[in-house]
């Protein structure tokens, strides 16, 4: 059974770019959920994607946008980057919308400078 | 709004003491669900337990083991005869169920630093 992974590991961005995260989903799972984790903080809940179409949305602006793909991987675009993007991204999968344990990948470590 | 409160921020002891992970929580759903993630370095969350509002049942899994009380909203997280590999950060998270406004999300406590050294 293949985990969650996560492309790329690290990434160096400068204010105002713009980045995509890319997240392939555990075998079997058709839910992926998106967290961003500060230096020293608990995961913060960005959105979730179940069947191509968000349901569910943290309180993440605009700039913060999804897609999900047919064979369920993710994207996570972040536009117009501030210097508190700066975190580890998590993208976590699960079976359906119901409260199914949660399976996260590595992460995606974004430094915004 | 749902709020998970892990009041210790860091711990540390020598290996083989017992430690216990403290985790309080706040919702108005009548039905959601516990869960405790370990941390490691590398950064993966990985998942540890998860427990449903309903089942008041403690329970053991090896060295680990997990005390649900209802009374006091708290699902504390005990390691007994603590190794050198439990050192990490463990999160206390909370869902809700369907119909709530934190269905299926994940609100994670602030985390606990365990260090054990040898």
């Amino acid at each position: 059974e293949t985990g969650v992974t996560q492309s790329p590991t690290h990434l160096i961005k400068t204010r105002g770019q713009q980045v995509t995260l890319r997240c392939s989903s555990q075998s079997g799972h058709n839910t992926v959920s998106w967290y961003q984790q500060a230096l020293g903080q608990g995961p913060q809940f960005i959105f979730q994607y179940y069947r191509e179409e968000e349901n569910g949305r943290g309180n993440f602006p605009p700039r913060f946008s999804g897609l999900q793909f047919p064979n369920y991987s993710s994207e996570l675009n972040v536009n117009a980057l501030e210097l508190d993007d700066s975190a580890l991204y998590l993208c976590a999968s699960s079976q359906g919308t119901s409260v199914e344990t949660q399976y996260f990948g590595p992460g995606t470590r974004l430094l915004v400078l | 709004a749902q709020k998970v409160t892990q009041a210790q921020t860091e711990i540390s002891v020598v290996e083989k003491e017992d430690v216990t992970l403290d985790c309080v929580y706040e919702t108005r759903d009548t039905t959601y669900y516990l869960f405790w993630y370990k941390q490691p370095p590398s950064g993966e969350l990985v998942f540890l337990i998860r427990r449903n509002s309903f089942d008041e049942q403690n329970e053991i899994s090896g060295r680990y083991s997990w005390n649900f009380q209802k009374s006091t909203s708290s699902f504390n997280f005990t390691i007994t005869a603590s190794q050198v590999v439990d050192s990490a950060v463990y999160f206390c998270a909370l869902s809700g169920d369907a119909g709530g406004t934190s269905y299926g999300k994940l609100t994670f406590g602030q985390g606990t630093i365990l260090t054990v050294h040898p």
